[in-house]
């Protein structure tokens, strides 16, 4: 799996949008964009995930550059409880392939 | 739907002793993984099961550990003898085995504490 850097820690302002980056630049041409998340005390939760065009659900949207090099992941309207751990993992999207979890980014959202 | 149940919730035992963590997968779900988190490092792949067989087993430690699957349902991981070392959160994830939407869903995790 191609290797991701994250920035170690975010603040946002609550009901702002909390824009966090990841940059993949040895990504393949068929590894797709994953993000988890992990809440304290709790296992990761699956948010969203992309090969190269923008996707968006319920919880965020997710950006993909033209060149797949680096994505971002938007929470377009932060609560106290998107306060987590993210994870920004590159992986096959062969059923059963592992996830491979770096070290995430903390962002903390703030009242 | 009941989503990925990991037992116990914690567990503390002494060095030497013999500690057995279970996970039972969403229905239907072939694909069944094992992680861990211990303390100040991040979470690494431990195995992956397909129905009751082992697809990947690279992550395992050592020979202490031994993870089973029968009848491909639920899954066990007994630690024997457990050091210090193993103290941390051990997570279960399970995935539909096809399909287009294959992510992964987690349980909440078994915090064990070897001391």
């Amino acid at each position: 799996d191609a290797k991701t850097t994250q920035p170690p820690s975010m603040d946002c302002a609550e009901g702002r949008a909390a824009n966090l980056p990841c940059n993949h630049s040895t990504i393949s041409g068929n590894e797709y964009v994953y993000w988890y998340r992990q809440i304290h005390s709790q296992g990761p939760q699956y948010i969203i995930h992309g090969l190269k065009n923008n996707e968006t659900n319920e919880m965020a949207s997710l950006i993909i550059t033209e060149d797949r090099k680096s994505s971002t992941l938007i929470l377009p309207h932060a609560t106290l409880r998107d306060t987590a751990v993210y994870y920004c993992i590159v992986r096959l999207l062969t059923s059963g392939s592992r996830l491979t979890f770096g070290e995430g980014t903390q962002l903390t959202v703030n009242p | 739907e009941a989503g990925v149940t990991q037992f116990p919730s914690h567990s503390v035992i002494e060095k030497g002793q013999t500690v057995t963590l279970r996970c039972d997968p969403i229905s239907g779900h072939d694909n069944l993984y094992w992680y861990r988190r211990v303390m100040g490092k991040e979470i690494k792949f431990l195995l992956h099961f397909v129905k009751e067989s082992k697809q990947d087993e690279s992550g395992m430690p050592n020979n202490r550990f031994l993870a089973e699957r029968t009848g491909g349902t639920y899954s066990t991981l007994k630690v024997q003898p457990a050091e210090l070392e193993d103290s941390g959160v051990y997570f279960c994830a399970s995935s539909l085995l096809r399909g287009k939407d294959t992510e992964a869903f987690f349980g909440q995790g078994t915090r064990l504490t070897v001391v």
